[in-house]
């Protein structure tokens, strides 16, 4: 199973909005309204901040939202603050046993 | 709350083995499956191993079958990773973390690193 394709990075001022491709086949993402997204500031406890396509966590921080159109979900950050700084991964339903993770993203404040 | 402590790792030669443990506290145990994800220094997650909520399913990654086999033992709430025949390829920050519909993880533990070298 091929790992899903994110933009290696991205970035963008505090206040401004941000959004995350997660690129699959109709195997996985497009197959299923099954993604989800994960946070991790490196040397901590990875962070589940999106499941099926839009869904969030509870405590989660209602800047983040999630979409998917085709083989593409996407994960937006409205109002980015400086803390939103870290590496974010999907991961997606893939009908097949194996779990299979996005690239990995890292998002940037400048 | 949800918590999981992995440990078990350390620094190890090439070729030797490796018992690594979860254990779990603040939930059901026996009533998720579980996965093992690595990370390795400058890379990202990669995912490698699950086991069913009764242990009767486990599926692995292709780069880890055949070396690293998953079990757990709900009497004792433990989730553990058998690694064999280690290599520097496997240095990494093994996480253990909770299953959630078929496809993703809900909880994370904090890692415990695996150091392969000579």
């Amino acid at each position: 199973q091929a790992a899903l394709t994110q933009p290696a990075s991205v970035s963008g001022s505090p206040g401004e909005s941000i959004t995350i491709s997660c690129t699959g086949t109709s195997s996985d993402v497009g197959g299923y309204n099954y993604v989800a997204w994960f946070q991790h500031h490196p040397g901590k406890v990875p962070k589940l901040m999106i499941y099926d396509v839009s869904n969030r966590p509870s405590g989660v921080s209602n800047r983040f939202s999630g979409s998917k159109s085709g083989n593409t979900a996407s994960l937006t950050i409205s109002g980015l603050q400086t803390e939103d700084e870290a590496d974010y991964y999907c991961t997606s339903f893939t009908g097949s046993p194996a779990r299979v993770f996005g690239t990995g993203t890292k998002v940037t404040v400048l | 709350q949800v918590q999981l402590v992995e440990s078990g790792g350390g620094v190890v030669q090439p070729g030797r083995s490796l018992r690594l443990s979860c254990a779990a506290s603040g939930f059901t145990f026996s009533n998720f499956g579980m996965n093992w994800v690595r990370q390795a220094p400058g890379k990202g997650l990669e995912w490698v191993a699950f086991i069913s909520h009764d242990g009767n399913r486990k599926l692995y990654a292709d780069s880890v079958k055949g070396r690293f086999s998953i079990s757990r033992d709900n009497s004792k709430n433990t989730l553990s990773l058998e690694v064999i025949g280690l290599s520097p390829e496997d240095t990494a920050l093994f996480y253990c973390g909770r299953d959630r519909g078929a496809y993703y993880i809900d909880y994370w533990g904090q890692g415990t690193l695996v150091t392969v070298s000579s």
